[in-house]
């Protein structure tokens, strides 16, 4: 069974801790991708990443890292710098990072700040 | 249409009709748009795409049409069921990166 999977689904953090989310595609894609969304609103991108062991800053990327050490992994941290973490995460994929490539998403993990 | 803060603009239909659901794009070097699904607490999901060399794409039960003079993007869907209801997202591709537009919410009425 192909795709991406996200872990976990929900995901409670106290203030000051570092959280890891999970993010892992069997798709034999190059480029992955974590977006933020917040309610009512629309993605932004974090980072991404179109190579093992190589990845960018997207347009929100203050308080968040990442590694690719992986092919198929692409794991982000949301670390205590990060101010207003809470919101709902999401993983993409795609191919070859060509400009007819489509993003394949996962299912989303929904981040809450206790 | 794009969002406004916490409002997702909103198109409420009647079941069986058709919906048409709107998206202005931004950059008129990108050459490849899809269409995306997204229900309430799920990741979006692949609806239809289209190239740039295209006006028109159709799929079952769904249309896309681009006009590249206005740089304007549309999304049909004839005879709207009461699982078509969720928020629909236009996304541009005009490199590696896809830029979204804020997303509308379909609504389908019984």
């Amino acid at each position: 069974d192909g795709g991406i999977t996200q872990s976990p689904k929900y995901l409670f953090r106290k203030e000051g801790q570092n959280v890891t989310l999970s993010c892992e595609q069997n798709l034999n894609h190059d480029a992955m991708y974590w977006y933020r969304q917040d309610p009512g609103q629309g993605l932004r991108l974090i980072y991404y990443s179109q190579i093992v062991n190589d990845f960018q800053k997207g347009d929100i990327a203050e308080g968040y890292s990442v590694s690719r050490e992986k092919k198929e992994s692409f794991p982000l941290t949301v670390t205590s710098a990060q101010k207003n973490p809470t919101a709902f995460y999401l993983c993409a994929s795609m191919r070859s990072g060509k400009s007819t490539d489509t993003q394949y998403f996962g299912p989303g993990t929904r981040l809450t700040v206790l | 249409g794009e969002s406004v803060g916490l409002h997702l603009p909103t198109l409420s239909v009647q079941e069986g009709d058709n919906s048409i659901i709107n998206c202005a794009y931004s950059n008129s070097a990108s050459d490849y748009f899809i269409w995306y699904k997204q229900e309430s607490g799920k990741g979006p999901q692949f609806i239809i795409d289209i190239r740039s060399n295209m006006d028109k794409r159709q799929g079952q039960r769904v249309t896309v049409l681009l006009n590249k003079t206005v740089k304007h993007l549309s999304l049909q869907i004839a005879a709207t069921q009461p699982g078509d209801s969720a928020v629909y997202f236009c996304a541009e591709n005009a490199g590696n990166m896809l830029t979204f537009g804020g997303g509308t919410r379909l609504m389908v009425k019984p």
